[in-house]
């Protein structure tokens, strides 16, 4: 099946700087989301992303699906962003998600 | 509000119990999906549901079992054949299968004594 990889596994950063976080595949993908799990375990849509480019605020997505890797970047840092962020993906034709071990992020204030 | 909701939160079972987690939702999604998560780990699918009274296993069925009479429900029974059921547990639901945003209920956190 697929394989996720996400890197780095740990991130700490002073508040307002800016960071990226990857996700690489293994598969061709029908789905690929990033999420923020806060302190309390709720897991947070940030993007659905099989492929271009998405922004939301502060956030932003870029998929290349032909390269097989997927960034999310964070700017301007808040303490709020704090957690760990999962990628997951799809492989075209099948339904299940598969998750990365994910990229846990500190913003220290 | 539409969501997902999940009972309990926070769940205690002795060993050798059975125990059912609940998972609700009012989104009218077709597809629901119980995940299991270890500390410092991602998530790992356990079943998977695209209808009613159908359901597949995920990665990691054995010791668990689910059922689904109602579009809105796909509880999750821990049974005592689960060796390790000690976890974080999530549900998740989706329009469809293929190619569709999955979201998240808030979990159960399930300690065996």
């Amino acid at each position: 099946g697929i394989q996720v990889e996400q890197s780095p596994p740990d991130l700490i950063l002073q508040e307002g700087a800016n960071s990226t976080l990857r996700c690489n595949f293994s598969d061709s993908v029908n789905n690929l989301q990033w999420f923020h799990q806060n302190p309390w375990g709720q897991l947070i849509n940030l993007f659905y992303i099989p492929s271009g480019t998405k922004q939301n605020g502060r956030l932003s997505a870029t998929t290349v699906a032909t390269e097989r890797y997927s960034l999310l970047y964070i700017s301007s840092s808040q303490t709020t962003d704090s957690g760990v962020y999962f990628c997951a993906a799809a492989s075209t034709g099948f339904q299940k998600l598969v998750f990365g071990t994910g990229t846990r992020l500190l913003v220290s204030p | 509000d539409g969501g997902i909701t999940q009972s309990p939160k926070y769940l205690f079972r002795k060993e050798g119990q059975n125990v059912t987690l609940s998972c609700e939702q009012n989104l009218n999604h077709d597809a629901m999906y119980w995940y299991r998560q270890d500390p410092g780990q991602g998530l790992r699918l356990i079943y998977y549901s695209q209808i009613v009274n159908d359901f597949q296993k995920g990665d990691i069925a054995e010791g668990y079992s689910v059922s689904r009479e109602k579009k809105e429900s796909f509880p999750l029974t821990v049974t005592s054949a689960q060796k390790n059921p000690t976890a974080f547990y999530l549900c998740a639901s989706s329009p469809g299968t293929t190619g569709d945003t999955q979201y998240f209920g808030p979990g159960t956190r399930l300690t065996v004594l």
